[in-house]
């Protein structure tokens, strides 16, 4: 079955300092999406990346980087330099494409609270 | 370029009453997926819509039913509501289906039940 795990509940950091959340997923699929979200205190999702199962290249952008690892099952996301507007819930969630029925059904993990003290 | 749109806000309900949620998706986007996320919980699949039929479903009970009309706007009905059912139901919209679109949420509606 598909699950995706985060294992860190909660982080706290200073301004400016560097930050990884953790996320490791499992599926049997050979075909999936991982995707990013971010949930600031208004509720609302905020898409960040989609990354398919055939693109191991890393990316990044401005201050946010993702390592997609196939061989560990991770996509870990990392904030460079940190800011106090980073604080938020980020969720890594897995796309279960089910063909026959045609969907993209969302499995997230628990989420990681990120708190930036300035 | 409006976004994906919820109303409403917040909703107190009593338990065994019928509550309904209402979605307009973003402008483009033809499919909408319902979840329910739970305090310090992550999201969780209701069901996901598309070209106005129920095209998978979470493991939710028949209290949970939806509908998906023309304009592809959504309902979320749920009956004889639980304590339980509190929680911060999603609306996400994306275009087509198949696990290659980002999906793109609104920002929620509040249910809490007394």
């Amino acid at each position: 079955a598909q699950k995706v795990t985060q294992a860190q509940t909660e982080i706290s950091v200073v301004e400016k300092e560097d930050v990884t959340l953790d996320c490791v997923y499992e599926t049997r699929d050979t075909t999936y999406y991982l995707f990013w979200y971010k949930q600031p205190p208004s509720g609302e999702l905020v898409f960040l990346i989609r990354r398919n199962s055939f693109d191991e290249q890393n990316e990044i952008s401005g201050r946010y980087s993702w390592n997609f690892q196939k061989s560990t099952s991770s996509f870990n996301f990392t904030i460079t330099a940190s800011q106090v507007v980073d604080s938020a819930v980020y969720f890594c969630a897995l796309s279960e494409v089910t063909y026959f029925f045609n969907t993209d059904k969302l499995i997230f993990g628990t989420g990681t609270r990120l708190q930036v003290f300035p | 370029d409006a976004g994906v749109t919820q109303s409403p806000t917040h909703l107190i309900k009593t338990r065994g009453q019928q509550v309904t949620l209402r979605c307009s998706p973003k402008s483009g986007h033809d499919t909408v997926s319902w979840y329910q996320q739970a305090l310090g919980q992550g999201p969780q699949f209701i069901f996901q819509y598309y070209e106005e039929e129920e095209r998978q479903r979470g493991n939710f009970p028949d209290r949970f039913s939806g509908h998906q009309f023309p304009n592809y706007s959504s309902e979320l009905n749920v009956n004889a509501l639980l304590l339980g059912d509190s929680a911060l139901y999603l609306c996400a919209s994306s275009y087509g289906t198949g696990g290659s679109y980002e999906q793109y949420f609104g920002p929620g509606t509040r249910l809490t039940v007394t």
